[in-house]
């Protein structure tokens, strides 16, 4: 499996201008989620998703902020307008959720420059 | 308020010795804790982990410890090799596999 897939690698953005991240997460994988990382903050949850539903999104910043996955294998995290405070790592992960705990498979991350 | 934290932003150790990393939580339903390693322009990646019903879990050169009384974890390396060079991040869930809530990360420096 080539693992969790984020396009793009990097973008660099106008402060106000709308910005698209996309993450293909692996197959068979039932659970997305979307992390920022920060200097300040870390590596902070934005939102989750269980079976392609939105389970706990408390963790968006704002209503700039929306996330969508249309089906099993694709996610999009969107800021509009976009502000320069939104500069960040931006990872997507998946994992496959039974019962038992398990590790999230991290893809490489979108780096967001907002000018 | 951080529920996973990690108090050193940075860490150096000469290669051959123990590399020592530690991790505090302060959410008592955190069940099942992890370490991440990240490398720069890439995404963290599992490394170990350990489930609140054990104290100890090995693989190869990692070792993680979890004291629940004291709402700790560590991760000891040895020996270091430079190829550990890397940002450390301490992880932890709950039950019901809910998400990973990670602390701010550690960076180790390993010098040969």
């Amino acid at each position: 499996d080539a693992g969790v897939i984020q396009s793009p690698r990097h973008e660099v953005t106008e402060m106000g201008q709308e910005v698209t991240l996309r993450c293909k997460p692996i197959s068979g994988h039932n659970s997305l989620f979307w992390y920022r990382q920060t200097m300040m903050r870390g590596l902070e949850l934005l939102i989750y998703f269980n079976n392609n539903v939105p389970i706990d999104d408390s963790g968006m910043p704002e209503d700039r902020f929306s996330a969508k996955m249309p089906n099993a294998s694709f996610s999009t995290l969107k800021i509009q307008p976009s502000e320069p405070r939104d500069s960040a790592v931006y990872f997507c992960a998946s994992s496959f959720r039974t019962g038992r705990n398990t590790e999230a498979f991290f893809g490489q991350g979108t780096r967001l420059t907002v000018v | 308020d951080q529920q996973v934290k990690q108090n050193s932003p940075s860490l150096s150790v000469q290669e051959g010795r123990i590399s020592i990393l530690n991790c505090d939580y302060t959410n008592s339903m955190f069940d099942y804790f992890l370490w991440y390693k990240k490398y720069p322009a890439e995404g963290p990646t599992f490394l170990i982990s350990i489930s609140s019903i054990k104290d100890k879990n090995e693989d190869g050169r990692f070792t993680v410890f979890l004291n629940k009384s004291a709402k700790h974890l560590s991760l000891h390396i040895v020996p270091s090799q430079p190829g550990d060079s890397a940002v450390y991040f301490c992880a932890a869930s709950g039950p019901g596999n809910t998400p990973l809530v990670f602390g701010k990360g550690t960076r180790l420096s390993v010098i040969a």
